[in-house]
């Protein structure tokens, strides 16, 4: 998607090993968001942030942690893979004002085995 | 626990029909709705947000709003086959200014 890019696409690991998944932005948002889809469940957000080195839990957050080092840079880190967390992740941008929505990229499907 | 709640479906329209998708939700403070669209295998696709009580026309599509019901519907007139996703309702919440996202409504429009 235009100005948000992610990887990568497809993934597939193994059970306990750490996993790091990279958003990417050329928009100059401050907020940016890391959500899980998985059937049933909808869009559950894991974590945000509101800036460089600003981040907060989302209600999904346990097992996993992230960082923003850069504007452009959202990085989630799966710090040891279990099954549960196979799933479809996608991150999201969203621009200053708040009548704003989300544009989001082309997310990445994780497969822990 | 803040809710947004949507009737999975799937919603089956014949082609050029009105179809019409439900969503509500838990906090009466939120000020902001959002309408995507999610096609299979693909990311969530802004298509309406709606901020004010009534309607809100946009091509084929009409956002509704109705804040004293807590309720926020989107209508698509003249269904076509490729209006057959999911649709995802969303709510920016009064505190915070996160979206919280119902589960969405799967639209089969047949031909």
């Amino acid at each position: 998607d235009a100005g948000i890019t992610q990887s990568p696409r497809h993934k597939v690991t193994e059970t306990g090993t750490p996993v790091t998944l990279r958003c990417h932005q050329t928009e100059n948002h401050r907020y940016m968001y890391w959500y899980r889809q998985d059937p049933g469940h909808g869009l559950r957000l894991i974590h945000y942030s509101y800036g460089v080195k600003d981040t907060d839990k989302g209600e999904v957050s346990d097992g996993y942690s992230v960082s923003r080092s850069k504007t452009e840079d959202f990085l989630l880190t799966l710090e040891s893979a279990t099954s549960s967390q196979t799933s479809v992740y996608f991150c999201a941008i969203r621009g200053p004002r708040l009548d704003y929505g989300y544009t989001f990229g082309s997310g990445t499907r994780l497969t822990v085995v | 626990q803040k809710e947004v709640e949507q009737n999975s479906g799937p919603l089956s329209v014949p082609e050029g029909a009105i179809a019409s998708l439900n969503c509500t939700y838990s906090d009466r403070g939120s000020q902001s709705f959002f309408w995507y669209r999610q096609y299979s295998g693909k990311s969530p696709e802004l298509i309406m947000f709606i901020y004010s009580n009534g309607d809100k026309e946009d091509g084929r599509f009409t956002a509704q709003l109705n804040k004293a019901s807590q309720y926020v519907s989107l209508l698509i007139r003249d269904s076509q086959p490729s209006d057959s996703a999911t649709y995802l309702c969303a709510v920016r919440e009064n505190q915070g200014g996160k979206l919280i996202f119902g589960q969405g409504t799967e639209l089969s429009v047949k031909p």
